[in-house]
């Protein structure tokens, strides 16, 4: 199975702060990696699929890009909702596997 | 609205048997595949299981093979999950997911989840 690891594990930001996440797969994966977003007792969230096609109803303030195996989720201007736990998806072989995980929390 | 509800979680002790069952609608259910995912307590996403739209080919991560099995009606909207010979490392929430598959394999609409704990 594909390897996939995020950096950092947490992070602390301010309302208003950008903040990258980067996200790496073990082997070439394409463009075939999803960003999922979830909030405490509440399922994951589809943000970023394709490494960076937003998905319906998404902020446009959140962004993917990257391919091969480094890619990246940016969020341009943090907002009191965003924080959160955001965890990257490889979907270009079977089975789909998940990052451990970045934490943002509140600065 | 697409929905996915979970159902059958609990309490069982090592060694025992829960059914999980995962009720759709919303949506055309027998056009898409179906998948559980677990997340142990504070910990991260792990891919379980998948079936195919017309149940016929059934898949299982290393962890769970041999003691889970994954099955579908399509009459009824819902997928099934029997897991036996439960472990305490099997001790997690369970989602049912939709698998939305554009030459990749991504998930696109999730159930709340179902809170399964195995413990004496």
């Amino acid at each position: 199975d594909i390897q996939m690891t995020q950096s950092p594990s947490s992070v602390s930001a301010s309302v208003g702060d950008r903040v990258t996440i980067t996200c790496r797969a073990s082997q070439g994966i394409s463009s075939s990696l999803a960003w999922y977003q979830q909030k405490p007792g509440k399922a994951p969230k589809l943000l970023i699929y394709a490494a960076s096609s937003l998905q319906s109803g998404v902020p446009p303030r959140f962004s993917g890009s990257g391919s091969g195996t480094d890619f990246t989720l940016t969020i341009s201007s943090l907002q009191p909702e965003d924080f959160a736990t955001y965890y990257c998806q490889q979907a270009n072989n079977f089975p789909p596997t998940f990052g451990q995980g970045t934490r943002l929390e509140i600065k | 609205e697409v929905q996915l509800v979970e159902s059958g979680g609990g309490l069982v002790q090592p060694g025992g048997s829960l059914r999980l069952s995962c009720s759709a609608s919303g949506f055309t259910f027998n056009s898409y595949a179906i998948h559980w995912v677990r997340q142990a307590p504070g910990k991260g996403l792990e891919y379980v299981s998948a079936i195919n739209n017309n149940g016929g080919n059934t898949y299982y991560a290393d962890s769970v093979k041999g003691r889970f099995t994954i099955s579908r009606d399509n009459s009824k909207n819902t997928v099934y999950f029997q897991m036996s010979s439960l472990r305490a490392e099997d001790t997690a929430v369970y989602y049912c997911v939709r698998e939305w598959y554009i030459n990749a394999w991504y998930y696109d609409y999730w159930g709340q989840g179902t809170l399964v704990t195995v413990s004496s």
